[in-house]
C-alpha cells in the first residue's frame, strides 16, 4: 500500500524556469510532510518541509504547499538552477510520543534542468 | 564534517554469509533510522532506535535481519544468510529528540549478494 505517492516518475525544465514537483498521500494522520533531493551514490539531503497545520512553507528557491482536503503537496523550485537536477522525495510522517517516527517515502521523481 | 557515517560504503557478499553495516550518527543525535531502497524504488523504512533500545521494527523482515544501537559505539544492521534479493542501498538516519528535527542521512551502504 503505497501512502505516498508521486505520479511523475521524471520532469524536465528549463533552466531559469519554474519546477513543479507533486506528490499525493493517502493517511489523513500524517503531521508533517518533507522533500529530500538525492544525487547517485549520495543519501537524501533534506530541503524543505511543512507541519499539517500549514499550507505554505518558503525556503529561499523552494517553496511547499500543501492542500490537506485534496491530500496533495508540491514542491517549487524558482529559479531552477543546473545544480538543481537530482531525484526529488517526497516524505511524510507521524509525531509519536518517541518523537519522530518513520519516514513513508514516495518513490521519487527525477529533475532534469536543461541548460 | 560530522555528518551522519555509514561504512562500508560497498560490501559484496557471497550467498548465505553475513552483512553487518555500520552507522554513526551525528553529533548529539539520539535516534537512529534504517532505510533500504531496491533499484527504481523510494526508500522504505526498516527500523527505528534510540540507545539500547528498539522503538518501532515494523518494516524489518521476521527473520535474518537484526539492529542495534548501543550505549557506545555506532548502530549496526546485521543481515545473516544473505540471500540475492538482499542486493539494496542500504541508508541510515539520525536525528535530534523531539518534534519536526528532520532526518539526515548518510550516503549509504551498497550491499551486493554474489
Amino acid at each position: 500500500d503505497q501512502q505516498v505517492k508521486q505520479n511523475s516518475p521524471s520532469l524536465s525544465v528549463q533552466e531559469g524556469r519554474i519546477s513543479i514537483l507533486n506528490c499525493d498521500y493517502t493517511n489523513s494522520m500524517f503531521d508533517y510532510f518533507l522533500w529530500y533531493k538525492k544525487y547517485p551514490a549520495e543519501g537524501p539531503t533534506f530541503l524543505i518541509s511543512i507541519s499539517s497545520i500549514k499550507d505554505k512553507n518558503e525556503d529561499g528557491r523552494f517553496t511547499v504547499f500543501l492542500n490537506k482536503s485534496a491530500k496533495h503537496l508540491s514542491l517549487h523550485i524558482v529559479p531552477s538552477q543546473p545544480g538543481d537536477s537530482a531525484v526529488y522525495f517526497c516524505a511524510a510522517l507521524i509525531i509519536s510520543n518517541f518523537g519522530n517516527e518513520k519516514l513513508t517515502f514516495g518513490t521519487g521523481t527525477r529533475l532534469t534542468i536543461i541548460p | 564534517n560530522a555528518g551522519v557515517m555509514q561504512n562500508p560504503r560497498h560490501l559484496v557478499r557471497r550467498r548465505g554469509q553475513e552483512a553487518r553495516l555500520r552507522c554513526s550518527p551525528m553529533k548529539g543525535h539520539s535516534h537512529v533510522y534504517w532505510y533500504r531502497q531496491l533499484p527504481e524504488e523510494g526508500l522504505k523504512f526498516m527500523v527505528y532506535l534510540q540507545k539500547e533500545n528498539i522503538i518501532d521494527e515494523s518494516g524489518m523482515p521476521k527473520e535474518r535481519f537484526s539492529a542495534e544501537f548501543p550505549k557506545e559505539g555506532p548502530s549496526i544492521l546485521r543481515i545473516q544468510q544473505v540471500v540475492r534479493g538482499d542486493s539494496a542501498a542500504y541508508f541510515c538516519a539520525s536525528s535530534h529528540q523531539g518534534q519536526d528535527q528532520p532526518q539526515h542521512f548518510g550516503d549509504g551502504t551498497r550491499l551486493s549478494i554474489l
